[in-house]
């Protein structure tokens, strides 16, 4: 099956500095989609992006489906950043929908 | 805004009991998942439907069924809780267009803890 690669795996940042997730896919993809989990464990929806850039807020995600890969962008990061973020891909096929989820990158911001 | 609600957020049952877990969309997906979130092991999918009435099994569907009564409801059942059952679980949602799944939107997880 399809193989998702997060980079780096824990990120540590200072209150205010900009960082760079990284994901990579193995195959084509339908579907990406880039979760922040609160440490309640509630996946929240920042990305819904096969391909192309988009922005909201401080955040931006940019998916070069012929490269596979995705990046998401943090910029004036705060506190309530920290948390685990995921990428995900729908592989399509006989996939059904699944998302298959990368193993996630740790970010933690000090104030 | 979409809603997904599960019906638990901590649960604790005991080995060999039946476990019922349910899940709440009311946006009219037609689509519902049931994954399961282990340390070092991520997010799995267990079942899927994606209609009434109708399912599909996941990459982990040992040791479970579920049932999809109507559009809304989707739920987990544990026939038998063993404590590898331990764990947290998350219901998600989607509508199709034609044959591509669209973005799937997550429930707030139910940790189950099987003793």
């Amino acid at each position: 099956g399809i193989q998702v690669e997060q980079s780096p795996p824990d990120l540590i940042l200072q209150e205010g500095a900009n960082s760079t997730l990284r994901c990579n896919f193995s195959d084509s993809v339908n579907n990406l989609q880039w979760f922040h989990q609160n440490p309640w464990g509630q996946l929240i929806n920042l990305f819904y992006i096969p391909s192309g850039t988009k922005q909201n807020g401080r955040l931006s995600a940019t998916t070069v489906a012929t490269e596979r890969y995705s990046l998401l962008y943090i910029s004036s990061s705060q506190t309530t950043d920290s948390g685990v973020y995921f990428c995900a891909v729908d592989a399509g096929g006989t996939s059904y929908g699944k998302l298959t989820f990368g193993q996630g990158t740790i970010l933690t911001v000090h104030p | 805004d979409v809603k997904v609600t599960q019906s638990s957020r901590y649960l604790v049952k005991r080995t060999g009991e039946k476990v019922f877990l349910e899940c709440v969309q009311d946006m009219d997906h037609e689509n519902m998942f049931w994954y399961r979130q282990d340390p070092g092991l991520g997010l799995r999918l267990i079942y899927f439907s994606y209609d009434v009435k109708m399912k599909e099994k996941g990459d982990i569907p040992e040791g479970y069924s579920v049932s999809r009564e109507k559009k809304e409801r989707f739920s987990l059942i544990l026939e038998s809780a063993s404590t590898n059952q331990t764990s947290m679980y998350l219901c998600a949602s989607s509508l199709s267009a034609g044959t591509t799944y669209l973005e799937q939107y997550f429930g707030p997880g139910t940790r189950l803890t099987v003793t």
